[in-house]
Parts: C-alpha cells; sequence; structure tokens
C-alpha cells in the first residue's frame, strides 16, 4: 500500500532551525512535494525534488533520498510567521499525489 | 486577478439536498483536482481532470460527481449529501500532471 509517515507536531524557537522528517512508501515515485499550510488556509508549495540530494530556497531546504524512501525540510532562522502544517507530498506512478496528515509545527518566542 | 477561486466560501446543509461547489482558475493550466481535508487525516483526492473534457477518479469519489467542459471551471456536485460528507473541500490546478498544485481558499461544507 501507499503510506505517509511524518511526526503529528513539533515545537521550535523562533531564531532556530528545524527538520521535519517524512518517510513514504508508494507505487512508483515522480518526485515529492512539500507544502505549506497555515491554519484554516489552503496549502502553499514550498518544494519539489525528484533527485537525491539537497534543494535549497532560501531559508528552507529540502532533501530526498529516494532509495530510503526519505525526505526532510528543513527550516532555518525560524519566524513566528512559520507557525504552520506541513505536507509532504510523494508522487505516485499515476502521476498522483500521496498526502500526509501534516507536521504542525508551533514556534515560540 | 490570477489565480483559483471557490464557492460558496462555506455552507450548511441538510442531508438529502444536492449541493454544487463551484471551482474557477484563469491560469490556462491543463489539469484540476477536488480534495477533501478532515482532521487529523491527509488531503484526499476525490476526483480530478487531466484536460478539458476528462475526467477520473480519486481515492473517495463515492458520492461526488464532476465535470470539465472548458479549461477554467470544474465543478464538483454531491447528488445527496450526508454527514460524512462534511468536510473542508480544496480545488486545485497545476499546468501539467507533474507540476506544483495550486490550491483555491476551499469550501467548507457541513451537512446536518
Amino acid at each position: 500500500g501507499q503510506n505517509i509517515d511524518q511526526p503529528t507536531e513539533m515545537t521550535a524557537t523562533e531564531g532556530a532551525i528545524v527538520q521535519i522528517n517524512c518517510t513514504y512508501q508508494t507505487s512508483g515515485f515522480n518526485g515529492l512535494f512539500w507544502y505549506q499550510q497555515h491554519a484554516g488556509e489552503a496549502p502553499t508549495f514550498l518544494s519539489y525534488n525528484v533527485l537525491d540530494g539537497l534543494e535549497e530556497k532560501g531559508r528552507f531546504s529540502s532533501f530526498l533520498s529516494r532509495s530510503k524512501g526519505y525526505s526532510y525540510l528543513l527550516l532555518k532562522e525560524l519566524q513566528m510567521k512559520d507557525s504552520a502544517s506541513y505536507l509532504c507530498a510523494p508522487m505516485d506512478s499515476n502521476y498522483q499525489l500521496i498526502w500526509g496528515a501534516g507536521t504542525k509545527l508551533i514556534i515560540k518566542p | 486577478i490570477a489565480g483559483i477561486t471557490q464557492a460558496p466560501t462555506s455552507q450548511i446543509l441538510a442531508a438529502g439536498r444536492r449541493m454544487t461547489l463551484r471551482c474557477t482558475q484563469d491560469m490556462r493550466h491543463n489539469a484540476m483536482y477536488w480534495y477533501r481535508q478532515d482532521l487529523g487525516l491527509g488531503l484526499r483526492l476525490i476526483h480530478y481532470s487531466n484536460t478539458a473534457g476528462t475526467t477520473g477518479k480519486g481515492e473517495v469519489p463515492d458520492g461526488y460527481s464532476v465535470s470539465r467542459a472548458n479549461t477554467d471551471d470544474f465543478p464538483l456536485t454531491l447528488a445527496s449529501a450526508v454527514p460524512s460528507q462534511t468536510s473542508v473541500y480544496f480545488c486545485a490546478s497545476s499546468d501539467s500532471g507533474q507540476s506544483e498544485q495550486f490550491f483555491g481558499p476551499g469550501t467548507r461544507l457541513t451537512v446536518l
């Protein structure tokens, strides 16, 4: 079957660094997306990895290891506005996104 | 304003009633999607359309139907609503099946 595993909730301090892990099992693989979703709002695209390695985009970086079925999202210099849920979504062989339940990130001052 | 819109923003509906959720995008994206999001669960795909004139079933299609008469519009219909269809519904679009999806603001639906 298809499965996504990411922590339900994490807490971090403003200005710090946090890593959100995601492990996945899918039928085929066509890349992995990370989305941010603030409470009561729609998800917004953060990053896409299709090859192994690290993709950096400003304060956010995303890493992928296809052989391990593993990805992480790294957030640096945390700001209060980064308090949100982070959704890991690999794409299967039918180009359908398989969504995890998301990791709720709480930033404390 | 470029983007994707949904209507209504929220709705309370009696069980057994018919309801259509509207979704319109002006980005000329080929693919469109309907998801539902329930507390503690990931987004679940209801129906999708890879291009105008075609539709496909997602993970949870029962009780829902869609049409894609043109590129811009992708309405979702609940023929006879049931309480288990209480959820937040998101419409999304993408340029192709492999590119990032852009989401509408969502419709919060309550079926009593």
